[in-house]
């Protein structure tokens, strides 16, 4: 089945620690996103990447980072830089340049130790 | 960021009962397009409109928009159990733009 897989489903930080969130999509989509989710808030936009070994800073990119550096792959770190990181995590795919549909992962659940 | 808004923020009714979701955005758009959320999972697509469209449908799902007054509302009809969930709008300023603009969601439930 396509589809984009994310791993792992929760994950725990501890202080001072980066963690990384996988994501890997077999659509053969050129574009991939990184959101972040905190309760009763819509999604806010962290990285885009639009093409292998590209990416831009979203709206909250401080105290995270990425690569991309084969098509299928997206991995986040999440830096000790990032104070507040206890939130929902969701990797997204589309064509590029995108004509409108987003294709989501199930999330990642990241908490603070 | 500037994210839309949606209304009303949760909203409860029957099964059989038709649910009405609104959401505004704050710029120019290209489409807008509404999404379903489960809890605790990924979003999923649900329907597009383009904005020189004004109406669309999609099986139980009609929505709206109204460039002018920069809004755009989804009716689920017949509703079901299985559409417990939270719906967001998510718009598109420009062809082509990989930056989103998500509103806050409205959660769903039907009672059966």
């Amino acid at each position: 089945d396509g589809g984009i897989t994310q791993s792992p489903k929760y994950l725990f930080r501890k202080e001072g620690q980066n963690v990384t969130l996988s994501c890997e999509q077999n659509l053969n989509h050129d574009a991939m996103y990184w959101y972040r989710q905190d309760p009763g808030q819509g999604l806010r936009l962290i990285y885009y990447s639009q093409i292998v070994n590209d990416f831009q800073k979203g709206d909250i990119a401080e105290g995270y980072s990425v690569s991309r550096e084969k098509k299928e792959s997206f991995p986040l770190t999440v830096t000790s830089a990032q104070k507040n990181p206890t939130a929902f995590y969701l990797c997204a795919s589309s064509i590029s340049p995108p004509t409108g549909k987003l294709f989501f992962g199930s999330g990642t659940q990241l908490s603070v130790l | 960021s500037q994210q839309g808004e949606e209304d009303p923020q949760a909203l409860s009714i029957q099964e059989g009962e038709n649910a009405t979701m609104n959401c505004s955005y704050k710029t120019s758009i290209n489409n807008l397009q509404w999404y379903r959320q489960n809890s605790g999972r990924g979003l999923v697509h649900l329907i597009l409109i383009r904005s020189n469209e004004r109406e669309k449908h999609s099986g139980r799902l009609r929505v709206t928009l109204d460039t002018s007054k920069k809004s755009s509302s989804l009716l689920i009809t017949a509703s079901r159990a299985a559409d417990t969930a939270s719906y967001f709008c998510a718009t598109a300023s420009t062809s082509g733009t990989y930056k989103y603009i998500f509103g806050t969601g409205t959660r769903l439930k039907v009672l059966a």
